[in-house]
C-alpha cells in the first residue's frame, strides 16, 4: 500500500483565498483525522470521521475551515477565506485498530 | 485542565548511550499511551504503544514504560545512534474516545 496520500504537498496562497487540502487514506481503515502542527501549538486534532461520518470536529478553529469525506478513499479540508495564521502544516491521518498512520502533510503558507 | 508535557529541551546523548524521554500527564485517564517519532518535513510515524494495564513494553531496542499512579511514560532507546535523532512524540488516548492527545514532543539529538 502507498500509505496516506496527501496533496498538494506545498500551498502558498494570499489571504482571502480558498484553499483545498486533499487525502488518500489506506484502503481498509475506518477512521480519518485531520490534524494542524505548528511551533507554538504543536499538533492539534481538528476533525475525525469514523466510515465516512463527521464524529468530532470540535476542535476546527473557525467557520472558515470545513471537512467532507464524500467516501472512503478521499476526505478534503477546506478553508475559506484563509487568514495568515492558518500557515501550518496539515496532516491527514487513517486507523486501522490502535494504530494511526500519517500522511506526509502540507505545508500551507498564507500571505 | 487537561495537559500532557514533554521534555522541551533538546536531549543531546553520546551514541551508544541509553536515550530516556519523558511523557507526564494531569487530568487524563488514558486506556492507552502512544510514541510516535517524527522527522524533519514528515508525519509522525508510530513506534510503539501500551495500555493501562501493562507496565513495561519492549520493540527491538525500544522501551516504553507506563505508571498509572505516576502518571507519567518514560520511553527509552538503549544503545542509541545517530540515526535516532527525531522528535519523539507521545500521545494519550482516553477511554471512551477515538482521538489522541499529543504532547508537544522532544527532540533527541544523538552524536557520534
Amino acid at each position: 500500500d502507498a500509505g496516506v496520500i496527501q496533496s498538494p504537498r506545498h500551498e502558498v496562497t494570499e489571504m482571502g483565498q480558498e484553499v483545498t487540502l486533499r487525502c488518500k487514506p489506506i484502503s481498509g481503515h475506518d477512521y480519518l483525522f485531520w490534524y494542524r502542527q505548528t511551533m507554538m501549538r504543536g499538533l492539534e486534532l481538528l476533525i475525525y470521521f469514523n466510515n465516512n461520518v463527521p464524529i468530532d470536529d470540535s476542535g476546527m478553529p473557525e467557520d472558515r475551515f470545513s471537512a467532507k469525506m464524500p467516501n472512503a478513499s478521499f476526505s478534503t479540508l477546506k478553508i475559506q477565506p484563509s487568514e495568515p495564521r492558518d500557515s501550518a502544516v496539515y496532516f491527514c491521518a487513517s486507523r486501522l485498530a490502535d494504530t494511526q498512520y500519517f500522511g506526509p502533510g502540507t505545508r500551507l503558507t498564507v500571505l | 485542565s487537561q495537559k500532557i508535557e514533554q521534555n522541551s529541551e533538546a536531549l543531546n546523548i553520546q551514541e551508544g548511550k541509553t536515550a530516556t524521554l519523558t511523557c507526564n500527564y494531569t487530568n487524563y485517564s488514558p486506556a492507552y499511551l502512544q510514541w510516535y517519532r517524527q522527522d524533519p518535513g514528515r508525519g509522525p510515524v508510530f513506534l510503539l504503544l501500551i495500555r493501562e494495564n501493562e507496565k513495561e513494553k519492549r520493540k527491538e531496542r525500544l522501551k516504553v514504560t507506563f505508571d498509572t499512579t505516576l502518571k507519567q511514560s518514560l520511553f527509552h532507546i538503549t544503545a542509541s545512534q545517530p540515526a535516532d535523532s527525531a522528535t519523539y512524540l507521545c500521545a494519550l488516548h482516553s477511554g471512551g474516545y477515538n482521538k489522541l492527545i499529543f504532547g508537544a514532543g522532544t527532540r533527541l539529538a544523538v552524536h557520534p
